[in-house]
């Protein structure tokens, strides 16, 4: 199995764009999927970004999701930063039946 | 609109077998194109998938618990269920249900449920 590596934390000003790494250990990126999450404090995990780059319906325009090959990782930006996206990102793909998911990232606006 | 609640004690002792259940409502749990899951979160920590199971009663498991760890489903109450043996404090966690889809996306999420391993 392959690991999803996050930095362990992030931060950025209102109205910024920061984005989010996360870094597969072995094997293509580009071969499986990769979803995001937003975990806000004291709340359950939510779909931000599926299938690399799709954004659920009802989710802000301001998050987008993309891969690259060359560095093999995936990657979400948030633009035009809003204090209510302080929170934990996680990334998760899979390896056959094996759901993984990358340690989280700490989203810190100020 | 689709809910998922979990059930089931929140303290167990080591050694014993934590049981939680996933009540599902607002959508049918044979509905083809899903499946139904555990997932994991120790205090302060990351999230760490457990387990899936498809209404057929196909089951798939994280190796790292394949061992002490049976999913199963009930249509007829449209729930699905957890139970992990020999539990220790690292087992200790927030334990979520959550409806997957066939790309392996987890799109719905119960609240989770703290489960405490202590004697």
């Amino acid at each position: 199995n392959f690991m999803l590596t996050q930095p362990h934390s992030v931060s950025e000003s209102p109205g910024k764009t920061v984005t989010i790494s996360c870094t597969r250990s072995s094997g293509s990126i580009a071969s499986n999927y990769v979803h995001w999450y937003q975990q806000r404090p004291s709340s359950s995990p939510s779909i931000v970004i599926y299938e690399d780059n799709q954004r659920p319906s009802g989710v802000s325009d301001r998050f987008s999701g993309s891969i690259d090959s060359s560095s093999n990782s995936a990657s979400l930006t948030i633009s035009g930063l809003k204090t209510e996206d302080e929170a934990d990102y996680f990334c998760q793909s899979y390896d056959n039946t094996n759901m993984i998911f990358g340690g989280g990232t700490k989203l810190t606006v100020l | 609109q689709l809910q998922l609640q979990e059930s089931g004690p929140g303290l167990v002792k080591p050694s014993e077998t934590l049981s939680l259940t996933c009540t599902v409502s607002g959508d049918s749990i044979i509905r083809s194109s899903y499946y139904w899951g555990w997932i994991r979160q120790p205090p302060g920590k990351g999230l760490e998938w457990i387990a899936s199971v498809f209404y057929s009663g196909n089951t798939y498991y994280n190796p790292s618990l394949k061992s002490r760890v049976t999913i199963s489903v009930d249509t007829s109450n449209n729930q699905f269920s957890l139970r992990l043996s020999s539990v220790t404090a690292a087992d200790t966690a927030v334990y979520y249900c959550a409806r997957r889809t066939d790309t392996n996306t987890f799109d719905s999420w119960g609240q989770g449920t703290l489960v405490t391993v202590s004697s």
